[in-house]
């Protein structure tokens, strides 16, 4: 069965403090690893999507790592605004449009 | 200007009662999904669609309905056998083996 694990479940970051949240997965073959950003009462919004081990991207303040067994989201230098639950999902590779298995969510507060 | 529509985004329901929440895209995306979120738990799959006319249950579709008569539209009907339907729902949509995008939500509270 796919599962994605991620941790912390909360973190509190001072503004300027780097930190990185984590993402470990089990899929019985990996098509894409993805990262949403949620903000309370929204839909999550797309950042990025890793689909190979050795793979990085980068948004901003953001960049999202990615092994065989988990996946680490950077944040460089932390601003309130960037405040919010970050999710991790995994999509195997099956034929069609495969839905994703989500995690719970990190649940970042970056205070002034 | 493209993108995905739920309404309503608040929805409130009597005991016994059966709602229908609206999903519409209108990004030209085959595939069309159902999740359901609760405080602490991660996003579940409900149903989801990859072509019009056929849906695939998911992990949780235990109360619900769903139809796929066109392409742009996949509503999720909450049916009285749902026994604890409170809840955020979220409906995304994908082209073929590429990401999800998600609607803003509905909020559905049992009164």
């Amino acid at each position: 069965e796919d599962q994605v694990t991620q941790s912390p479940e909360a973190l509190r970051l001072q503004e300027g403090e780097s930190s990185s949240l984590n993402c470990s997965y089990t899929v019985s073959g990996l098509r894409g690893l993805f990262w949403y950003r949620q903000d309370p009462g929204k839909g999550p919004e797309f950042l990025f999507t890793l689909y190979s081990a050795g793979e990085e991207k980068e948004k901003e303040r953001l960049k999202a790592t990615l092994t065989k067994k988990e996946s680490f989201l950077h944040i460089t230098a932390p601003k309130p605004e960037d405040s919010a639950t970050y999710l991790c999902a995994v999509q195997a590779i099956y034929s069609g449009n495969t839905p994703l298995v989500f995690g719970k969510g990190t649940r970042l507060s970056v205070i002034a | 200007d493209g993108g995905i529509t739920q309404s309503p985004k608040y929805l409130f329901r009597k005991e016994g009662q059966n709602v229908t929440l609206s999903c519409e895209q209108n990004l030209n995306h085959d595939a069309m999904y159902w999740y359901r979120q609760d405080p602490g738990q991660g996003l579940r799959l409900i149903y989801y669609s990859q072509i019009v006319n056929d849906f695939q249950k998911g992990d949780i579709a235990e109360g619900y309905s769903v139809s796929r008569e066109k392409k742009e539209s996949f509503p999720l009907t909450v049916t009285s056998a749902q026994k604890n339907p409170t809840a955020f729902y979220l409906c995304a949509s994908s082209t073929y083996k590429d990401t999800q995008y998600f609607g803003p939500g509905t909020r559905l509270t049992v009164l």
